[in-house]
Formats: C-alpha cells, structure tokens, sequence
C-alpha cells in the first residue's frame, strides 16, 4: 500500500480482554515505532523495531505490553488483560532508514477503549 | 528524559495571516533533532519541518518555517499566509542524536483557521 495501515481501526474490549492490534508499515521500511498517545496528549513512545529486532521497548507500561515484528515487516502489539487505563489510540510509525533524521510515517492509529 | 513544552493549548488565526507556535525542550544533549508533526482531525500525522540541531540555519519549507534557538531551546513553528487547511493539531518532537530510538512529543497546539 501507498502508506501505513492499522488494523482494527477501534477495538472495544472488556477489562481484562487481550487484544491484538496490527501495523502494516511501508513496504521495505526498516524502523518501525509503536506509541501510545492518550487523550489530549502527545504520542509516548512504546518500542521501537529495526527489521525483526526489537532495539527498545523501554516505553512499554507494563509487562502486559507486548509487540512483536517477526519478518521484519508486519507488527503487532498485544495488550494482556486490559485495564482501563490502556484506553488510548495506538499509533504505529515507519521510516526507511534508521538514520535518525529521517521522516516517521504515521498510520492512522487505533483507538482501543477498554470499558 | 528529555521533555518538550507547548505552552499554548489552543491557537487561532485568520485565513492569510500568520501565526507563530511555541515549542520549548530541555535537554543536557547537544547533538539532536527537532520536528513539528501536524496531525489533522483524521488523525495521521503528517511531517511538517525537521531541523538538525548542529546546523544553524533555520529550516524552511514553502509557507512553513522555524526560529531554532539553540541556547535557548526553543523552536518555534511559524505558518504564513494560513490557509484553512492548516487547521489541525501540531506536536513538537525532540529526537536525541544519542539514542535515537525515541521520540518526545509535546502535548500539542490545537490550530484554529478562521476564514
């Protein structure tokens, strides 16, 4: 695709639900980054990933937070029994290169309510 | 951690004017880089300018450009001309030259374009 894709685009799930979200990156993108951005807030940084390796997941709140990037392309982020506080959108980001000037691409995000 | 402060919660400006929003970082680095992200109601957020900290010359794109005050930390974003698709939210972000893998966002500039 021309950019990146999340999917799904809202997930509602019960409090204590595990939930899966999906980044689709640009293709042959080698950064990827997950953030967490709550409402009325700027995105927080969760983990970042150069091909399948996962170089930080500093930013991830708990060890409930889990993502994964096993070909190096597509990402996942698992949630394990959610809480209400994991209400946010989750937004995924690609770049081509790591080089740290390049420009992050922004998929639309994933707005995950946990009621 | 690096911090990064927008003072001003919301902005308004009229159709063809300019307007100037404040961005404010602290850090102990001197080798870094700065973006402003504009992330309209769609929520993808999109690049707007990128300036590399060691370079001195303030970075200008088309109606867009910045007032990178290094000893000051301050990098400011102004818009000329605003048309009313500027309208959008705009997040600072700070990226360390160091270890880069993360991104420090504000909290935001609501920009309001009124025709």
């Amino acid at each position: 695709g021309a950019g990146v894709s999340q999917s799904p685009r809202y997930k509602v799930a019960k409090r204590g639900q595990d939930v899966a979200l999906r980044c689709d990156p640009i293709s042959g993108h080698v950064s990827l980054f997950w953030y967490q951005q709550a409402l009325g807030q700027g995105p927080e940084f969760l983990t970042y990933f150069q091909n399948e390796a996962q170089l930080d997941k500093s930013g991830l709140p708990s060890d409930r937070f889990f993502a994964e990037r096993p070909e190096g392309s597509v990402s996942t982020l698992k949630i394990q029994r959610t809480q209400q506080e994991d209400s946010a959108v989750y937004l995924c980001a690609s770049s081509r290169y790591p080089r740290l000037v390049d420009e992050q691409f922004f998929g639309p995000g994933t707005r995950l309510t946990v009621l | 951690a690096q911090t990064v402060t927008q003072s001003q919660p919301e902005m308004s400006v009229q159709e063809a004017e300019t307007v100037t929003l404040s961005c404010t970082y602290d850090t102990s680095e001197s080798d870094y880089y700065l973006f402003w992200y504009k992330q309209p109601p769609s929520r993808q957020m999109i690049l707007v300018i990128r300036q590399e900290a060691y370079k001195q010359q303030n970075a200008t794109e088309n109606r867009f450009s910045v007032n990178f005050q290094k000893a000051a930390k301050s990098f400011s974003l102004k818009i000329s001309d605003s048309q009313l698709g500027d309208a959008a939210m705009y997040f600072c972000a700070y990226r360390s030259a160091n270890t880069g893998n993360q991104f420090y966002f504000g909290t935001g500039t609501s920009l309001t374009v009124i025709p």
